[in-house]
């Protein structure tokens, strides 16, 4: 198990561009959350999936932000229309129906330009 | 609304300065209270799960604690390599009624110096 992956690693864009992050949970996880952090702050919830079912969504979150997890695996964030105030570290995490415990990726840093 | 306050917001411990970091929170249906630690640049990486007060956790240098309002986090003795920034986290019930979300702090950052 190499534990939880995101990619890219980073990157920086125009505004107006759209983007797309990838995560891959940990094997058989079934639950897959994504964050958006900001310098000296916590992370903040954006979105969870249970297998490909989307059940909650922050009523923070834009109508430019869509995420999906085809087949209940590895899951997707984009962003269209980017803003400045985009830019942020993405952050991945999962787990298992077993526990509540969420286990991170390293993090997808975005610049917008 | 659920909130979730660390403090102090920073700190700044001599090797070996033993101290605690705190976590206070207000939520509905508390499933469970989350520590980390993430170093600059990193994901966070977990450290305990509390469930219920008065459970404590304890991992080399650090011990965790749990009352019915507030989280500890115990560093004895201190070395360089324990600074970054820790974060705490409350898994409580969303406002839909449905799943459970966690809620993080801002996090305490932690130097120790040499």
């Amino acid at each position: 198990d190499t534990g939880v992956s995101q990619d890219p690693r980073h990157k920086i864009t125009k505004r107006g561009q759209n983007v797309t992050f990838r995560c891959d949970p940990i094997s058989e996880h079934n639950r897959l959350y994504w964050y958006r952090q900001t310098l000296g702050q916590g992370p903040e919830f954006l979105t969870y999936f249970q297998n490909e079912a989307q059940l909650e969504k922050s009523r923070l979150l834009s109508d430019r932000f869509s995420a999906e997890r085809p087949k209940g695996s590895f899951s997707t964030l984009e962003i269209q229309r980017t803003e400045q105030g985009d830019s942020a570290m993405y952050l991945c995490a999962s787990s298992s129906g077993e526990e509540e415990t969420q286990y991170f990726g390293p993090g997808t840093r975005l610049l917008v330009l | 609304e659920d909130q979730v306050t660390q403090s102090p917001e920073a700190l700044r411990l001599q090797e070996g300065e033993s101290s605690s970091l705190n976590c206070s929170y207000t939520v509905s249906g508390l499933r469970g209270l989350f520590w980390y630690r993430q170093d600059p640049g990193k994901g966070p990486e977990f450290l305990f799960t509390l469930y219920s007060a008065g459970e404590e956790k304890e991992k080399e240098r650090l011990k965790a604690t749990l009352t019915k309002k507030e989280s500890f986090l115990h560093i004895t003795a201190p070395k360089p390599e324990d600074s970054a920034t820790y974060l705490c986290a409350v898994q409580a019930r969303a406002l839909s009624g449905g799943s459970y979300i966690p809620t993080f702090g801002r996090g305490t950052s932690l130097i120790v110096h040499p």
